[in-house]
């Protein structure tokens, strides 16, 4: 069964306070690997997607990488903006489905 | 682009009557939709996978026959929770996967029930 580890549960920042947020996965052949940010009574919104070991990703002061066990997502200088739920997805080989990991719910403080 | 669409954003209804939620893929066609549900503080947990004119394939736990989906068209599915209970009650989400091709899922904004 894919099981998906995020950590830490809560991270306070201060603005301009770099920062990373960890994702561990386990999953029967890995199809894709994906971030989404979730803000409170929203639907999740797409951030990225990560195929393969050794591969990063960013987007604006967002940065996803990707090991064969682990993704991290960087938060450089973040902003009050930034505030909400990260979301660590994986997708299986053959499948379509996504196991979500419990989520890192980030504050940034001005 | 890649707009998912729901409907209605909030719904109170009581115990025992049924409800339905719909999915749209505004600006995509999409063969296959999901749908989650979430409670507070929790993850998204997959409820079930929809397939356009086929019948929908339920999660381990799910029932069937209580989470009713139809998805009639490239463009929309629809969620009923018959005879919904307060233990119903819950964030539902869906999300949609483009049939251009690719392996994102794009979600809407989400339903909240609350069964009184």
């Amino acid at each position: 069964e894919d099981q998906v580890t995020q950590s830490p549960e809560a991270l306070r920042l201060q603005e301009g306070e770099s920062s990373s947020l960890n994702c561990s996965y386990t999953v029967s052949g890995l199809r894709g690997l994906f971030w989404y940010r979730q803000d409170p009574g929203k639907g999740p919104e797409f951030l990225f997607t990560l195929y393969s070991a050794g591969e990063e990703k960013e987007k604006e002061r967002l940065k996803a990488t990707l090991t064969k066990k682990e993704s991290f997502l960087h938060i450089t200088a973040p902003k009050p903006e930034d505030s909400a739920t990260y979301l660590c997805a994986v997708q299986a080989s053959g499948d379509y489905k996504l196991s979500f990991g419990a989520g890192t719910t980030v504050t940034v403080r001005a | 682009g890649a707009v998912v669409s729901q409907h209605p954003s909030r719904v109170i209804c009581k115990s025992g009557t049924s409800v339905k939620i719909e999915c749209r893929s505004l600006d995509f066609q999409a063969t296959t939709m999901f749908w989650y549900r979430q409670f507070p503080k929790q993850s998204l947990m997959l409820m079930a996978t929809s397939n356009e004119g086929s019948k929908a394939t339920y999660e381990q736990g799910v029932e069937k026959d209580k989470f009713l989906i139809n998805h009639a068209s490239l463009t929309l599915s629809t969620l009923t929770v018959t005879s919904a209970h307060p233990e119903d009650s819950s964030f539902y989400i869906c999300s949609a996967l483009p049939s251009s091709g690719g392996d994102t899922q794009y979600f809407g904004p989400g339903t909240r029930l609350t069964v009184l």
